[in-house]
């Protein structure tokens, strides 16, 4: 079974720091991809990696960077957390046959507060 | 735009019934897939069932079924007999395939509460 594993499950930061969320997945996946959740707005896409070092802006970027350095791993960054970044973070990966039934795998998420 | 849509944002059930959970797209694609996934209070998204939309038959896994109605551009998920076990969040996702990039596009979610 893929594995998919984000560090934390809940994290408490006050605004300003610089936030680390990372993830990791162990099936070799080509593409790997990070969202925030958010009640009555599901899932949107803020960056996402299709190889090493290589990202592309999702549909809300500002604010966030990210790093893939490895294959296997996937960061978030938040350079300087604001309180409207409270939100739960999902990581996911895919292997990136480039079909249309590809699926997702996802970790169990990261609930970010920020004071 | 290429938009997903589930108009309901919460639904209860009685346990065994089966329930129909609505959700419809928008895209200019020809070519797209259709996913369903399950989110329990533990946070884990867990994909549940797929429909390509050259697909002429509606897909099904198990209790689960996929009612695709290509030209109305809709794509319900239908529960049948339901469990304590499917009280959940529940999202429609879209994968077009111009731009091939692999991501999926996320509906609201539907939160669904079976009743014993």
């Amino acid at each position: 079974d893929v594995k998919v594993t984000q560090s934390s499950r809940y994290l408490v930061k006050r605004t300003g720091e610089k936030v680390f969320l990372e993830c990791v997945q162990d099936m070799d996946h080509e593409n790997m991809f990070w969202y925030r959740q958010d009640p009555g707005l599901g899932l949107r896409l803020i960056y996402f990696s299709y190889d090493v070092k290589m990202k592309e802006k999702g549909d809300i970027p500002e604010g966030y960077s990210v790093s893939r350095e490895k294959k296997e791993r996937f960061s978030l960054i938040l350079e300087s957390a604001s309180t409207n970044q409270t939100s739960m973070y999902l990581c996911a990966s895919s292997l990136g046959d480039r079909a249309t039934n590809e699926k997702l795998f996802f970790g169990s998420g990261t609930q970010l507060s920020v004071l | 735009a290429q938009k997903i849509t589930q108009t309901q944002p919460g639904m209860f059930v009685q346990e065994k019934e089966a329930v129909t959970l609505d959700c419809t797209y928008d895209t200019s694609d020809q070519s797209y897939g259709l996913f369903w996934y399950k989110q329990p209070s533990s946070g884990e998204m867990i994909f549940l069932i797929y429909q390509g939309s050259y697909d002429e038959q509606n897909a099904t896994e198990g209790r689960y079924s996929l009612n695709f109605q290509k030209a109305r551009k809709s794509a319900n998920l239908v529960i049948s007999a339901s469990q304590l076990g499917d009280s959940a969040m529940y999202f429609c996702a879209m994968r077009p395939y111009s731009g091939n990039t692999g991501k999926l596009i996320f509906g609201q979610g539907t939160t669904l509460q079976v009743k014993p």
